[in-house]
């Protein structure tokens, strides 16, 4: 039973360019969370899709991020004309659906440099 | 914003030792969780807490809800080397998705 996968593990980017990260939800999840962590810091929330659904993109910034949840494959979480201030780990969580758990499980993390 | 404040930040403690962790906010949580975090990974999730008063464990792990909802503990009873890295707590408050995490406690056990 595979867990939560995210691609790549490690991302260099240059200042302007563009960087896309993928997550794969654990099997029979339907529920995708973004969290960016700068170091030594805890997580920060970023967004909250279903399939095809934005629920809550409140810790989004309002520019440069977007994220989807298509109907058929990955999470993307996209942040075009990259700075060095975007530098961190994005982590991707997934949850089952239905009401009642809020138990959230974490990939292993897309560490973003940007030079 | 919502703020979770985790003490202690660091610990250094010797095998064998217990170790008690806590959070505290200033806002009533639904749901706690605690998930420990090695280098390099992302956070796994150690034991999650639905009722003000809940009582869980989960091997040499207990942790609780805190009667008013604006806190929890996580103890780790007789520690081993392996029990090395950063433990946050998270705190699910509506119906929207989103965990506020603490700053998290860097545990470090001396063999």
């Amino acid at each position: 039973n595979a867990g939560v996968m995210q691609n790549p593990r490690h991302l260099v980017r240059r200042r302007g360019q563009e960087a896309r990260l993928r997550c794969s939800p654990m099997k029979g999840h339907s529920h995708v969370y973004w969290y960016r962590q700068l170091p030594e810091e805890g997580l920060k929330f970023m967004v909250y899709l279903q399939k095809e659904n934005i629920i809550d993109e409140s810790g989004m910034p309002k520019e440069r991020f977007s994220a989807e949840f298509p109907k058929e494959g990955p999470s993307i979480l996209r942040i075009q004309q990259v700075v060095r201030g975007d530098s961190a780990a994005y982590f991707c969580a997934s949850s089952p659906p239905g009401m009642g758990t809020h138990e959230q499980y974490f990939g292993p993390g897309t560490r973003l440099t940007v030079t | 914003g919502q703020q979770l404040n985790q003490s202690p930040q660091s610990m250094f403690i010797q095998e064998g030792e217990d170790v008690s962790m806590n959070c505290t906010s200033s806002s009533i949580f639904n749901t706690w969780l605690w998930y420990k975090q090695d280098p390099g990974e992302g956070p796994v999730l150690l034991i999650a807490l639905y009722k003000a008063g809940e009582l869980t464990s989960n091997g040499r792990l207990t942790a609780q809800f805190g009667i008013t909802r604006k806190d929890s503990f996580l103890n780790i009873s007789a520690s081993i080397p392996s029990d090395v890295g950063i433990y946050f707590c998270a705190g699910h408050r509506d119906q929207g998705g989103k965990l506020i995490f603490g700053q998290g406690t860097e545990l470090s056990v001396k063999p």
